[in-house]
């Protein structure tokens, strides 16, 4: 069973930095590419970047790019997301989301979510 | 950016009924579009990939067709555990986008 486990967030001041885990079991994590995706509060559903199970290839929504990164630790079968520079409009649920073998396959699981608030 | 025009963005209906939503892609996006269920509180679910295959485990009342722009996700007789919201996701070019949602209510 797939299962996807997100870590890290909370509270945070404007300009400040977090760091968002995502621990995966049931699934081979090496192989398959992984998605952030987020939701502010009472919005829709916003893809934020995914990272590539095979060569590392990263892709990044224009709103974070540059103030994102996304990371994994194959020995761990963790995701990463590093924000820094937050906003009051990055508060949201932020989801951890796996893809397919190949990056491009789209979303199939998603973790629970983590709240992040940009708040001073 | 591809747009992803979701609609309706809500809509009551009562259980038994059939329920269409659309989203149209402003480029076409071969067979990259999903569809996702969404209730209060709780992390989406995909219903449909590939335009019309249907999730292990998803009733077969879900539907999914449509091609190029195009696309649309039936419920061809609705429960009482289906009013939620749902999403369609276009992968096919980065950045990944979402329609904005159909909130699915009790009439």
């Amino acid at each position: 069973e797939v299962q996807l486990l997100e870590s890290g967030g909370g509270l945070v001041q404007p300009g400040g930095s977090l760091r968002l885990s995502c621990a995966a079991s049931g699934f081979t994590f090496p192989n398959y590419a992984m998605n952030w995706v987020r939701q502010a509060p009472g919005k829709g559903l916003e893809w934020v970047s995914l990272l590539s199970g095979g060569d590392g290839s990263t892709y990044y929504a224009g709103s974070v790019k540059g103030r994102f990164t996304t990371s994994r630790d194959n020995s761990k079968n963790t995701l990463y997301l590093e924000m820094s520079s937050l906003r009051a409009d990055d508060t949201a649920v932020y989801y951890c989301a796996k893809g397919g073998r190949i990056a491009g396959t789209g979303i199939d699981y998603w973790g629970q979510g983590v709240h992040v608030t940009v708040s001073s | 950016d591809i747009q992803m025009t979701q609609s309706p963005s809500s809509l009551s209906a009562s259980v038994g009924d059939r329920v269409t939503i659309t989203c149209r892609a402003s480029q076409a996006i071969r067979n990259d579009l999903a569809w996702y269920q969404q209730k209060p509180g709780k992390a989406p679910k995909r219903l449909i990939f590939g335009i019309s295959s249907l999730q292990s485990g998803v009733p077969s009342r879900f539907s999914g067709s449509g091609s190029g722009t195009e696309f649309s996700l039936t419920i061809s007789s609705l429960q009482p555990e289906d009013f939620a919201t749902y999403y369609c996701l276009q992968h096919n070019d980065y950045p990944w986008t979402f329609g904005q949602g159909t909130k699915v209510e009790i009439k």
